[in-house]
């Protein structure tokens, strides 16, 4: 099976502007997780979906939000972009609901805000 | 909500020796703890994980503790090899209505040396 996949990899932008990132999950499965990692956090939660219904939520502002699609596929997007939003965004998948499931990692977007 | 401290932050041995890396969470309702590992530049690996009606784990020179009363889990490599230095990650289910939300320290710096 192919990995989790992201899109784009690299990405620069410049305070103001909107960003949209994508993640296509493991075929089949119908979770995915996003998250913000910076040197000085780590790995913070930022929302969660499953069947195009997001479940969970971390303590992010508004600005963040998220989508996804009938076939899994989910979409973040981060809008009028800060400074501090440069990090890497990652995704997870895992293969069915309940809180014991193992994520796979995408290789995750750097974002960068000019 | 839901909070999960590491340590120590970064951690250097020698090889063949042990290392030691430890966690604690505050939900009392989390029922999976993963552990990850992200080498430079790559996604994070899940690496093992236990569940909260296990007290311990292993794989080969991987094993991870659990003590659900203190709220406490562990990481423990044994014979360290230098392909062992990475960053590491623990992390603690987030459970609210069965979500695959995962809540993670601020990662561990092992470095072996030969």
């Amino acid at each position: 099976k192919a990995g989790v996949t992201q899109t784009p990899r690299y990405l620069i932008k410049t305070r103001g502007q909107q960003v949209t990132l994508s993640c296509s999950p493991i075929s089949g499965h119908r979770s995915v997780s996003w998250y913000q990692q910076t040197p000085g956090q780590g790995l913070q939660f930022l929302f969660e979906y499953f069947s195009e219904t997001q479940r969970n939520k971390g303590n992010f502002p508004g600005r963040f939000s998220g989508r996804q699609f009938s076939n899994s596929r989910s979409e973040m997007n981060v809008s009028t972009l800060e400074l501090g939003d440069s990090a890497l965004y990652l995704c997870a998948s895992s293969s069915r609901g309940g809180s014991d499931n193992e994520q796979f990692f995408g290789p995750g977007t750097r974002l960068t805000v000019l | 909500g839901e909070n999960v401290e590491q340590h120590p932050s970064t951690l250097s041995v020698q090889e063949g020796d042990s290392a030691v890396i430890k966690c604690t969470y505050s939900d009392s309702a989390s029922n999976y703890f993963p552990w990850y590992k992200q080498e430079l530049g790559k996604r994070p690996q899940l690496i093992i994980d236990i569940r909260s009606n296990v007290g311990e784990k292993k794989d080969q020179r991987i094993a991870v503790t659990l003590n659900k009363t203190a709220k406490h889990f562990s990481l423990h490599i044994t014979e360290t090899q230098p392909e062992d230095s990475a960053v590491y990650f623990c992390a603690a289910s987030l459970n609210n209505q069965a979500g695959t939300a995962l809540i993670f320290g601020k990662g561990t710096t092992l470095s072996v040396s030969s």
